[in-house]
């Protein structure tokens, strides 16, 4: 099974400064055949499902603002929020797609309002 | 757009059993494969399972491998996930999710079960 772990588990960040949440894979998600890195970040917000919100480790879900920006390959990701809106105090999570039909999420990172 | 839509939150004693569905509208059943996804009060996300209507098969996660079966109707649109045995533990928020090979893109608006004597 591939175990995805994040860090930090907890982030308070003031409002308009760079939030980064890292992501590390037990193996690579990288498929050689077509250099696609098969990683998703969501955002849960209280109270709510889940919205994905960046697929193929760095391509934003339509809708979803360009502040928030995924990088990284291999088995190392970045989910990174440029300037920090107060409507994106939520939970975020990593999930690798790449052995499906079976899939896991790393344990959640909980973004907080300095 | 899919939009899924899930039964009603659920009571169960210990050592029972709940059957909870998914029902999904506005786009092609076959065209995705359904997932379900557990998060126990205050916890994170967990893959259980899930089913591909294209090729009709179920994969579970080991650890809920024995206890969980999923099934769908495809003449109703509506996946269902039947949980057994249940504990304490099991006492969580129930979502279903759809995939179209990208991440889970559409959600439902989950199903509580509470487990308790």
């Amino acid at each position: 099974d591939i175990v995805m772990t994040q860090s930090p588990d907890s982030l308070a960040v003031s409002l308009g400064e760079r939030a980064t949440i890292k992501c590390k894979s037990s193996q690579s998600v990288l498929y050689t055949s077509n250099r696609k890195n098969y990683l998703a970040w969501y955002q849960q917000k209280l109270g709510q499902p889940p919205k994905l919100l960046i697929y193929w480790a760095s391509i934003r879900e339509s809708g979803v603002p360009d502040r928030f920006n995924g990088s990284g390959s291999g088995t190392d990701f970045t989910l990174t929020i440029s300037s920090l809106q107060a409507e994106d105090v939520a939970v975020y999570y990593c999930q690798q797609y790449y052995s499906a039909p079976t899939y896991s999420f790393g344990q959640g990172t909980k973004l907080q309002i300095k | 757009q899919v939009q899924l839509v899930q039964s009603g939150a659920e009571v169960k004693k210990p050592g029972s059993s709940v059957k909870v569905s998914c029902k999904a509208s506005g786009g092609t059943f076959s065209d995705y494969g359904f997932s379900w996804v557990r998060q126990a009060p205050g916890q994170g996300l967990e893959w259980m399972g899930g089913f591909i209507p294209i090729f009709d098969t179920a994969t579970y996660a080991q650890s809920f491998q024995g206890r969980v079966t999923i099934t769908a109707d495809g003449s109703t649109n509506t996946v269902y996930m039947d949980l057994t045995s249940l504990t304490s533990e099991d006492t969580a928020m129930y979502y279903c999710a759809v995939t179209s090979g990208s991440g889970f893109a559409f959600w439902g608006q989950g199903t509580l079960v509470s487990v308790s004597s």
